[in-house]
């Protein structure tokens, strides 16, 4: 079946511009997370989204940081005024998260945001 | 603080011979870790898991090895080849699922 899809997969804009970048989770997979790898780097965990439930913002690094969810489908990422040091992959993964299950993450390929 | 780190950012082996990839963790309450393989330009793919109950686990020519006592998790491929050349990182999974990685280990499989 269809894995975790991103778009884009390049970005480029300059500082001060907003971006948004959007994520299409595996269906049926109640839980979402947002990641940022900066080059050479592992992953930092920026926002979690399960059901309903209020998303887990803690990784978010700053309030120019925020993603929303609709119900359990696509999610979007923002980051406002962009600044050179918010250039890195930001990865997007779902997992079923149904009770008993192991809860693997499934990861989509990414989108590379470079801040000029 | 928390955190999983890797022994050796690079490891470079010879087609067929094993690798041995190693992580260390701080928080000794972690109990379920992953290992992720990460390729250029591609997301990381789900290896192998373990919880902490677990001393070894096997997969397809994948090994975790997990000893508590010293807080050190490992990943062995047996028979390596070129296509399993990449980055892998071993993550510890939070309260609500969220994964806390290390800074990766990059393999390379020479012919």
């Amino acid at each position: 079946g269809a894995g975790v899809s991103q778009s884009p997969s390049n970005k480029v804009t300059e500082k001060g511009k907003d971006v948004e970048l959007r994520c299409d989770p595996i269906s049926g997979h109640t839980a979402l997370y947002w990641y940022r790898q900066r080059l050479g780097q592992g992953l930092e965990f920026l926002i979690y989204f399960q059901g309903n439930s209020a998303p887990d913002k803690s990784g978010l690094p700053s309030d120019r940081f925020s993603a929303e969810r609709t119900g359990e489908s696509v999610s979007t990422l923002t980051i406002q005024r962009t600044q050179q040091e918010d250039s890195a992959v930001y990865l997007c993964a779902s997992s079923s998260r149904r009770a008993g299950s192991t809860d693997t993450q499934y990861f989509g390929p990414g989108t590379r945001l470079t801040v000029l | 603080g928390e955190s999983v780190g890797l022994h050796l950012p690079t490891l470079s082996v010879q087609e067929g011979d094993n690798s041995i990839i190693n992580c260390a963790y701080s928080n000794s309450a972690s109990d379920y870790f992953i290992w992720y393989k990460q390729e250029s330009g591609k997301g990381p793919q789900f290896i192998i898991d373990i919880r902490s109950n677990m001393d070894k686990r096997q997969g397809q020519r994948v090994t975790v090895l997990l000893n508590k006592t010293v807080k050190h998790l490992s990943l062995q491929i047996a028979a390596t080849q070129p296509g399993d050349s990449a980055v892998y990182f071993c993550a510890e999974i939070k309260q609500g699922g969220k994964l806390i990685f290390g800074q990766g280990t990059e393999l390379s499989v020479k012919p």
